[in-house]
């Protein structure tokens, strides 16, 4: 079983929707990131959370340290969204290790 | 400025051939990472670097190696390929341990093995 579970796999929307993507993880973490990957293949970061929530233009990633649990909201969704959005954590135990999801693949549709 | 930079881009190569992926940081990150990404686009952690000390995935073959000349480069070599290494391999880095800022990937190497 996978540290880290994403849901839902897949996601398709509608221009406008707002878009919620889960994540829930079985250890003790440090950190919480949420990574975007385009198409083209290129990852970035979007957020690094440890506690509460945080806020970049239409996202929203929010963080429930003792539910072991994250969500990422996109609101006003664009047909640019359309990535696949990872979530991964950093363990407490010692080393530079990162669990990853597998991923949620978001399609927005015009 | 490219932060995270790695090369080649694609890499095409024959089964039993020895290739070498490079990663550049010019981010003054003490952490450098490599990390594979299968066809279903799981990424799993290969390397971890930093300047005190290398910690290596147990389940990486041996004929994966890693090789920092310095803290900014954190290169990969691969001895011997074969044709399940076909896989897309980032570089990545971030400054601590991955909970003091955001992890910064390069564009990622598409590596064929035929």
């Amino acid at each position: 079983k996978n540290e880290v579970e994403q849901s839902p796999q897949n996601l398709t929307a509608q221009e406008g929707e707002f878009i919620t993507i889960n994540c829930s993880y079985s250890v003790g973490i440090s950190a919480l990131h949420w990574l975007q990957q385009h198409p083209g293949g290129g990852i970035v970061s979007l957020f690094m959370l440890s506690s509460g929530k945080k806020k970049h233009g239409r996202l929203i990633a929010t963080i429930n340290i003792q539910e072991k649990h994250s969500s990422l909201h996109i609101t006003a969704s664009h047909p640019r969204d359309s990535a696949v959005y990872i979530c991964a954590v950093r363990p407490f135990r010692t080393g530079n290790q990162f669990y990853f999801g597998t991923g949620t693949s978001l399609t927005v549709i015009p | 400025d490219t932060a995270v930079s790695q090369t080649p881009k694609y890499l095409v190569t024959q089964m039993g051939n020895d290739k070498s992926i490079k990663c550049e940081q010019n981010l003054g990150h003490d952490t450098m990472y490599w990390y594979k990404q299968d066809s279903k686009k799981f990424l799993k952690i290969m390397f971890s670097y930093n300047n005190k000390e290398l910690i290596i995935n147990e389940t990486v073959p041996n004929r994966f190696s890693p090789k920092s000349p310095d803290k900014a480069h954190l290169n990969l070599h691969i001895n011997s390929l074969e044709l399940g290494d076909s896989a897309v391999y980032f570089c990545a880095s971030s400054q601590g341990t991955g909970a003091q800022g955001p992890l910064h990937f390069g564009n990622g190497t598409r590596l064929t093995v035929t």
